[in-house]
């Protein structure tokens, strides 16, 4: 079954701890993508990844980090994680610009 | 289900009626124009796309109408079904900037 997968889908940490969100697809996607979602707030970009070793910043990058060593997989990497990055955190993948993306399941975090 | 929006605007349509789902968007070179839905605790779900040099296109029981003049987007729904309650969002895609960036959403209830 094509699919974004995101582990864990639910997570409650500490100011301060590190914590990594794992995004995997199984389609052979280029172009992978972070997304968070806060109320009001609508989807707002991360990072995004055009190709392996290729990532750039979107519209919230601050106090995230992301690599892109495998085609399949686009981690999401809280160096520092504070209240303010609590929210509902989304995959998405799709074929090089294609309009289409194809998002995964989404990982509630909590940071206290 | 996961509350993806608290403050969003919202619609409540009769089933079987049509139900219109309005978005205005800010970038004049945007090159693609899509509508996700959003079911509760899911991630978005693509339904349907636009390029820029079209005004209309049709899908199964959904239509896209792009007014570029005045910066318009909407989605129409045909004959609508509870399944079709959810929170709906429309996004523009800048190829020059590889970026895509989605509006607030709109949530939809369809009543029995």
């Amino acid at each position: 079954e094509a699919q974004v997968t995101q582990n864990p889908r639910y997570l409650i940490t500490v100011t301060g701890k590190k914590l990594t969100v794992t995004c995997s697809q199984n389609m052979n996607h280029e172009y992978m993508s972070w997304y968070r979602q806060d109320p009001g707030l609508g989807l707002r970009q991360i990072y995004y990844s055009m190709n392996v070793e290729v990532t750039d910043k979107g519209d919230v990058p601050e106090g995230y980090k992301v690599s892109r060593k495998e085609k399949r997989n686009f981690p999401l990497i809280l160096e520092s994680p504070s209240p303010n990055q609590t929210s509902l955190y989304f995959c998405a993948s799709s074929f090089g610009r294609a309009p289409e993306q194809y998002f995964g399941p989404g990982t509630r975090l909590t940071v206290t | 289900g996961e509350s993806v929006g608290l403050h969003l605007p919202t619609l409540s349509v009769q089933e079987g009626d049509n139900s219109i789902i309005n978005c205005a968007y800010s970038n004049s070179a945007s090159d693609y124009f899509i509508w996700y839905k959003q079911e509760s605790g899911k991630g978005p779900q693509f339904i349907i796309d636009i390029r820029s040099n079209m005004d209309k296109r049709q899908g199964q029981r959904v239509t896209v109408l792009l007014n570029k003049t005045v910066k318009h987007l909407s989605l129409q729904i045909a004959a609508t079904q509870p399944g079709d309650s959810a929170v709906y969002f429309c996004a523009e895609n800048d190829f020059g900037n590889e970026k895509l960036t989605f509006g607030t959403g709109t949530r939809l209830t369809i009543i029995p």
